[in-house]
Parts: C-alpha cells; structure tokens; sequence
C-alpha cells in the first residue's frame, strides 16, 4: 500500500517554542492531507484538511493561527505548533488519500508524540 | 464536526474465540466507512472498508456489517488470536475527503 512519512516521531520541546511536524507521501502525490490529534485513550480528532497550493480548511474550534499548516508540494504538508504550551501536549498524526477514485482508503503517518515541558 | 471521541470503551476475549466490535455513527449522509486497527504509539491501520450500497463485506477473518437505517457498523474478527490486540476505531466520510473517527474499542486478547 501507499506510504504517509512522519517526521519527527517523538519530539520534547519547551513552553512557548514552535515545532514543525512534517509528513510527505512516499509514493504518491497528494493534493490534500489531514491533520488529526489524538490524547491518550482517546480517539482521533480531524483538525484541519491541508490543501495543496491554498489554505488549510480548519475544523471548528481549532486554532488556525496556533496550529499553522503549509502544503507547499505535492508531497509534503507541514503542522507546526506555535507557541507551544503543556496542554498542546498530544499525539499528531496525518493522512493522505491517493487521488484514484472517491471512495479509497487514507493512508496514515505513524505519528508524532508531542510532549511540551 | 462529526461523532468526538471519548474514553475507549474496552473489549477482552479468549485466544481463539470470535471478536465484535461494534460503532455507531452520526452523519446519515456518511456513504464510505473503513475499520481501522491502531497499535499503541503508531498510526491507524486499515483492516477493511465498505460501501453504503452494500450491508456486509468479508475479508482475511474479519467481517464488517453496516445497517444504515439505525447507523450502525460492526466488525466481526474470528479466531482472535494475540497480535489482534489493538484499539479499533470505524471512521466515516460523506464527502469522498475527510475521514471523522468513532470512539474507538480497545481489544485485549486472553492467551
């Protein structure tokens, strides 16, 4: 199957610091990714849908000028966190869609564990 | 947004006996449906998906059921065996985009 790459997987950082994540699709190009962010035993939340070229469509309640999306490739989207507090603490995963067809799988990154000291 | 997830509901069975998982969902609209398996600290997984003009659909011993009129979706897996052990979320579209995420169901298996 296609591949969705994380970078970083794990990533401590301190309060009021700003952190990029990064996920690229490995084989594929992908002309929209998705944020989600998922706090222990619970399930995903969808944050924002990251479209290739334009601005991200954000869900309601997320910070669109905390959370700042860039997804200026294909290939790549970026989530950075600005200003990071302990509470934005949290495990942020991305997934991209291949662009065959309407109903296809999402392909997910293995995840980036945040922990903000 | 869609359905929000809380606390994981948890789900314990013997080695070798069958598995149902079951979510209920929230969009009537919703027209694509996917199980997916999370092991701890890595991302979702894909186990199966299914379609709204279908009510079930088998894969390698795992068996997803849709009733659509009370939005409804199981998962049937048989003979769990160890490696099953994981946190199960169904997640739903009704645009063909993005994906929103049940509760999810944290399976142990009993050797």
């Amino acid at each position: 199957g296609a591949v969705v790459s994380q970078h970083p997987s794990w990533v401590i950082c301190k309060s009021g610091t700003s952190v990029k994540i990064e996920c690229r699709s490995l084989d594929f190009q992908a002309t929209t990714m998705f944020w989600y962010r998922q706090f222990p035993k619970q399930s995903l939340m969808l944050m924002a849908t990251s479209n290739e070229g334009s601005k991200a469509t954000y869900e309601q309640g997320v910070e669109k000028d905390k959370f700042l999306i860039n997804h200026a490739s294909l290939t790549l989207s970026t989530l950075t966190v600005t200003s990071a507090h302990p509470e934005d603490s949290s495990f942020y995963i991305c997934s991209a869609r291949q662009p065959s067809g309407r109903d296809t799988e999402a392909f997910f990154g293995q995840g980036t564990r945040l922990t903000v000291v | 947004g869609e359905s929000v997830g809380l606390h994981l509901p948890t789900l314990s069975v013997q080695e070798g006996d069958n598995s149902i998982i079951n979510c209920a969902y929230s969009n009537s609209a919703s027209d694509y449906f996917i199980w997916y398996k999370q092991e701890s600290g890595k991302g979702p997984q894909f186990i199966i998906d299914i379609r709204s003009n279908m009510d079930k659909r088998q894969g390698q011993r795992v068996t997803v059921l849709l009733n659509k009129t009370v939005k409804h979706l199981s998962l049937q897996i048989a003979a769990t065996q160890p490696g099953d052990s994981a946190v199960y979320f169904c997640a739903e579209t009704n645009t063909g985009n993005q994906f929103y995420f049940g509760t999810g169901t944290s399976l142990t298996v009993i050797p």
